[in-house]
């Protein structure tokens, strides 16, 4: 079956420094999405790809935060620098298409900042 | 406010029916209702969404007010593997996934 992969499972880092993710979709998927979940909370969009374009990046904290999908099929999400409060679970997602379509969600990346 | 309204938690004896409500008054006519559930430590998994009928799948069924303010999810004979934190979301025409802070349902044998 196929599965929405990231990388690392598990980070630690120490505040102020860089800190990268990445997000393999499933295979012909248009839309991915990434989500910040902290401990005890419901995952909270930070930005929504469609193909290589940035469609909602809102809630994306672009001081520190960059995120970019160039070929439309990976992608890759950076903090830098990383502060205290990035420490939360980063999950990917991605669906064929938006609304009315499910949203296949992977692992996640625990980040510990310290 | 544009979250998704739920219990934090509830517990339901194996064999029987969980309902799992959820609450969202503001939503718009042409937002999904979407339900994930997530266990310990993985991303959440797709359950089931609908927009203004009632929907059941193979895991569950939805029921979805006429109003649409609110929804349940029924799960009909609980096992404990259905132990997890269950999410109702609201989802836009751009696919912008809205959660709330989830329930965290405990099947009890």
């Amino acid at each position: 079956e196929a599965e929405v992969a990231q990388s690392p499972r598990y980070k630690i880092t120490e505040k102020s420094q860089a800190v990268a993710f990445w997000c393999d979709p499933i295979s012909g998927h248009a839309t991915l999405y990434w989500y910040r979940q902290i401990l005890g909370q419901g995952p909270e969009l930070l930005v929504q790809f469609q193909d290589e374009s940035v469609v909602d990046d809102s809630q994306l904290p672009k001081d520190r935060f960059s995120a970019e999908r160039l070929k439309g099929v990976d992608s890759t999400l950076k903090i830098q620098p990383a502060e205290l409060g990035d420490s939360a679970m980063y999950l990917c997602a991605s669906s064929f298409g938006t609304a009315g379509t499910e949203a296949f969600f992977g692992q996640g990346t625990r980040l510990t900042v310290v | 406010d544009a979250k998704t309204t739920q219990p934090p938690s509830m517990d339901c004896a194996e064999g029987r029916a969980a309902n799992l409500p959820c609450n969202h008054s503001t939503i718009s006519g042409n937002e999904y209702v979407y339900w994930y559930r997530q266990i310990h430590s993985q991303g959440p998994q797709y359950i089931i969404h609908g927009l203004k009928n009632n929907e059941t799948n193979e895991m569950a069924s939805l029921i979805i007010t006429e109003d649409r303010k609110s929804s349940t999810l029924i799960l009909p004979h609980a096992t404990l593997r259905d132990t997890a934190v269950y999410y109702c979301s609201r989802q836009s025409n751009a696919g912008k996934s809205t959660f709330g802070d989830g329930t965290t349902l405990t099947v009890k044998p």
